[in-house]
């Protein structure tokens, strides 16, 4: 059964660092991997999808690896900015055609 | 990518009462699903709703407490029934343009049953 892990749960850094957030998954059988960004109480937005094919993909500040053999993924965001506070999810796409999501890492940035 | 919009964003309903949340996509969608997100919590699928077929629920969901409409590739309901405060969530649709694309969501109704 796939599993989906987040972490730091939490992560707290001042304005300008870049940051690292860290997902894993236990079966590698996976379509696609997928990042999303939830504001308190809102939906989620989309930030990334990188197929299994894929390595790496790259939106702006942001940069998401995908090492399908070892079940890891990164969401790589640089010069963090106050307003990239936020909740960060990733989700797996499985063999059954299920998005598995993880818990979430709650991301803080201090001006 | 789909634009969706999801209605109310918010409600404060009276235990034993329904709520029906709606959601419209801005194209048409085959694939439409319903998520819960309990507080503190993942997001947990409750069902698939494809247009022309019955929805298909998870494990530990069932049609009479939840059930979903789909009326056509734009658009789709889920009702939360006799609710209780153990139903208080963020409650989201999402679709997928074709299996195994992006996935999109709305922005989700805050649900509080009190």
């Amino acid at each position: 059964k796939q599993e989906v892990t987040q972490i730091p749960a939490a992560l707290s850094v001042p304005e300008g660092e870049n940051l690292v957030l860290n997902c894993s998954f236990t079966d590698s059988a996976i379509y696609n991997l997928q990042w999303f960004r939830q504001d308190p109480g809102k939906g989620l937005t989309s930030l990334l999808l990188i197929q299994s094919s894929q390595r790496e993909q790259t939106s702006g500040r942001l940069n998401a690896s995908l090492d399908k053999s070892s079940g890891r993924s990164t969401l790589y965001i640089a010069a963090s900015q106050p307003g990239d506070s936020a909740t960060y999810l990733c989700a797996v796409l499985d063999s059954n055609y299920q998005l598995i999501w993880g818990a979430g890492t709650k991301l803080i940035i201090k001006p | 990518s789909a634009v969706i919009s999801q209605k109310p964003s918010r409600d404060i309903c009276q235990r034993g009462t329904s709520l029906t949340i709606q959601c419209q996509v801005d194209s048409q969608v085959t694939m439409m699903f319903w998520y819960r997100q309990q507080p503190g919590q993942s997001l947990t699928l409750i069902a698939t709703a494809n247009q022309g077929s019955e929805a298909t629920y998870e494990s530990g969901f069932v049609i009479d407490k939840f059930p979903i409409s789909r009326p056509n590739l734009t658009f789709s309901t889920l009702t939360v029934s006799n609710m209780s405060p153990e139903d208080s969530s963020i409650y989201l649709c999402s679709v997928e343009e074709g299996a195994g694309s992006q996935a999109f969501f709305g922005q989700g109704t805050r649900l509080t049953v009190v």
